[in-house]
C-alpha cells in the first residue's frame, strides 16, 4: 500500500493563479480532509469529505474548493491563488466510525504564492 | 477560538530523561484525544490516542494520561532518545464527526539532547 499520496511535493504561483493539489489514498477509507499547517497555528482543517459525493467546509475553506467523485482520490482547488495561501498542505484519510479515529497523513504540499 | 491550546512551543530535555508535553482543550464534546508526532519535510504519523472513557493509555515508552474535569492531557516519554526529537500535535474529535475531523494545538517542539 502507498497510503495517501500528495503531488506535486512543492508549487510556486503568482497571485491570481489557480491550480490543483492532488491527493489519493490506496486503503479504502471512507473520510478524507485537507489541512494546513502554518507556523504557531497548529494544522487547521480547510475541508473534508465522509464518503464520496459528499464534503463539508472546515475552519479555514475561504479561496479553496473540493469534490469527491471517487473513493480515492480528494483533489484541493485554489481558485484565485493569495499570498495569504502560502502554506504547507497535508491531506488525511481515516476509517469510517469504527471507533478508531486515527487519520492517516500524506507527505504534504508545500506552496509559495508570489 | 482555539479549542486545543498547547501552551508550550518547545522542551528541551535530557536523552534518558522524561518528556511530559501538555495539553488543554475546551470543547466538553470532545471525546477522543490523539497525539502526532512530526519530523521536518514529512506528513504527521500517529503516535498514540486515548478515549474520554478512560484517564490512561500506555504503549511502550509513551503513556497519555487524560484529566477530564481539568479538560487536560499529557503526553509522558520514558526514557526520551534523540530520535524523539520531533514537533508533537495534540488533536480532538468528537462523536458527533467520530474521527472524520480533527482539531489540532498548535505543536510543541521536542528537542531531546545526546
Amino acid at each position: 500500500n502507498a497510503g495517501v499520496t500528495q503531488t506535486p511535493k512543492f508549487q510556486v504561483l503568482k497571485t491570481g493563479q489557480s491550480m490543483t493539489l492532488q491527493c489519493a489514498q490506496d486503503m479504502n477509507h471512507e473520510y478524507m480532509s485537507w489541512y494546513r499547517q502554518d507556523p504557531g497555528m497548529g494544522l487547521r482543517l480547510i475541508h473534508y469529505s465522509v464518503g464520496a459525493g459528499i464534503t463539508d467546509q472546515g475552519e479555514v475553506p475561504n479561496g479553496y474548493n473540493v469534490s469527491r467523485s471517487t473513493t480515492e482520490d480528494f483533489p484541493l482547488r485554489l481558485l484565485s491563488a493569495a499570498p495569504s495561501q502560502t502554506s504547507v498542505y497535508f491531506c488525511a484519510s481515516s476509517y469510517d466510525g469504527t471507533g478508531d479515529h486515527e487519520q492517516y497523513f500524506g507527505p504534504g504540499t508545500r506552496l509559495t504564492v508570489t | 477560538d482555539q479549542q486545543v491550546k498547547q501552551n508550550s512551543p518547545s522542551l528541551s530535555v535530557q536523552e534518558g530523561r522524561i518528556s511530559i508535553l501538555n495539553c488543554d482543550y475546551t470543547n466538553s464534546m470532545f471525546d477522543y484525544f490523539l497525539w502526532y508526532k512530526k519530523y521536518p519535510a514529512e506528513g504527521p504519523t500517529f503516535l498514540i490516542s486515548i478515549s474520554s472513557i478512560k484517564d490512561k493509555n500506555e504503549d511502550g515508552r509513551f503513556t497519555v494520561f487524560l484529566n477530564k474535569s481539568a479538560k487536560h492531557l499529557s503526553l509522558h516519554i520514558v526514557p526520551s532518545q534523540p530520535g524523539d526529537s520531533a514537533v508533537y500535535f495534540c488533536a480532538a474529535s468528537d462523536r458527533e464527526t467520530s474521527g472524520s475531523r480533527l482539531t489540532f494545538g498548535e505543536g510543541t517542539q521536542l528537542t531531546v539532547n545526546p
